[in-house]
Formats: C-alpha cells, structure tokens, sequence
C-alpha cells in the first residue's frame, strides 16, 4: 500500500522562527498537496506542487522529485500558524487519471508560542 | 461566495441507526469526495463522484452510501452496518476536467461534520 510519512509529528516553536516540515513518498505521484487543518476541524488547500518551488506569503512549498521528498516552510512563524499541516498526493495510477482522490499523511501538529 | 457546505457539524447516531450527512457545493465542480478523518490517521477515502449519477468506492466504503443525483450534492449515508462510525467527515469537490488533469487539480473541502455514537 503506498504511503505518505510526515516528520515531525509534533513540533512546538517561539514565535519568529523558521519552521520546516517534512513529507515523503513511496512511488510515483502526479501531485502533492500541501493542506492546513484548523482547530475546528476545517481545511484549507494551501499549495498544490508537481515540481519545484511555489511562495505564498510566509508559506514556501518545496518538491524533490527524484527523491520523493517535500517540505513545508513557514518563516517568521506566529502563534496564528498554529494547526495541523497534512501532506497528501495523487499517486500515478495505470491509466494516467487519478480520479480515485488523494493519500493523506497523518499531519504535523504545530504550536506556535508568544 | 462560492465553497462547500457540509451539515449538520455535529451529529449523534442512535444504534441501528442510519443518519445522513450533507454536502452541498456551488462551485460549478464535477467531481466531490467523502473522506473520514480518525484520531492519528490521515483521511481515507470513502467515496467518490466524477460526474452525477455516478459514483465509485474509495478505500473504506463498507457500511457506507452515497447518492449523486444533482452536480451541486453529494450526500453520505451512514448505515446502521458501519460499526465504529464515530469520526469527523470531510467533504471535498474538485474540476477535474480532462481525464490526464484530474491528477492535477485542488481539491477544496468542507468545514466537516463531526459524528458520535450515543
């Protein structure tokens, strides 16, 4: 079965510092997702990678290909970035269309403090 | 303004019970999703709809039903056969257009529906 890891699974920071989290692969994916999940329960689509680098504000998202590896970062990190990031992909599928939704990993909860 | 709404937020189910959660989206979108979300766990699909009148089961559909019977809603009905139903649902829609760019699209979610065992 094809999975997704996150690392860390848990990670506490000060406010200000720059925050990494990382997420691996196990085959070929046609996309990675990058999703913010709020105390309440909602989620937000914060990026949707297939190669390189994409910047939105504070938030950069990364992908290696070739190493099945993406990381999230967050700079000058503030007690509002506090939340669940989840990874998840589109594994390649025989026919090429993925329609069968996506692979989540388990999520990174993050705590921003003052 | 145009999004997902899933209702109610919270639900408690009665034993034997069948209860059925609402998804309902105006963003013009062919495709809709049902994911369960269990403490720990990444979400696991549970359904999905690529077109009305058409659906296809995800990795976790036993005790499950969904009908598609208009492109706006996409309705999840927990049957009384789904043992260990409490967890938190989310409800996803995407535009999936061509086949090749459906891998390719995001995917927006409901704020979820929160369902207990009573």
């Amino acid at each position: 079965k094809n999975e997704v890891e996150q690392s860390p699974q848990n990670l506490t920071a000060q406010e200000g510092e720059f925050i990494t989290i990382n997420c691996s692969y196990s085959v070929g994916i046609s996309a990675l997702h990058w999703l913010q999940q709020h105390p309440g329960g909602g989620i937000v689509s914060l990026f949707m990678l297939s190669s390189g680098k994409k910047k939105h504000g504070r938030l950069i998202a990364t992908i290696n290909i070739q190493e099945k590896h993406s990381s999230l970062h967050i700079t000058a990190s503030h007690p509002r970035d506090s939340a669940v990031y989840i990874c998840a992909v589109r594994y390649n599928t025989p026919s090429g269309g993925g329609a069968d939704g996506l692979t989540f990993g388990k999520g990174t909860h993050l705590i921003i403090q003052p | 303004d145009g999004g997902i709404t899933q209702s109610p937020k919270y639900l408690f189910r009665k034993e034997g019970q069948n209860v059925t959660l609402s998804c309902e989206q105006n963003l013009n979108h062919d495709a809709m999703y049902w994911y369960r979300q269990d403490p720990g766990q990444g979400l696991r699909l549970i359904y999905y709809s690529q077109i009305v009148n058409d659906f296809q089961k995800g990795d976790i559909a036993e005790g499950y039903s969904v009908s598609r019977e208009k492109k706006e809603s996409f309705p999840l009905t927990v049957t009384s056969a789904q043992k260990n139903p409490t967890a938190f649902y989310l409800c996803a829609s995407s535009r999936p257009g061509s086949p090749r760019a459906v891998a390719k699209n995001i995917q927006y979610f409901g704020a979820g529906t929160r369902l207990s065992v009573l």
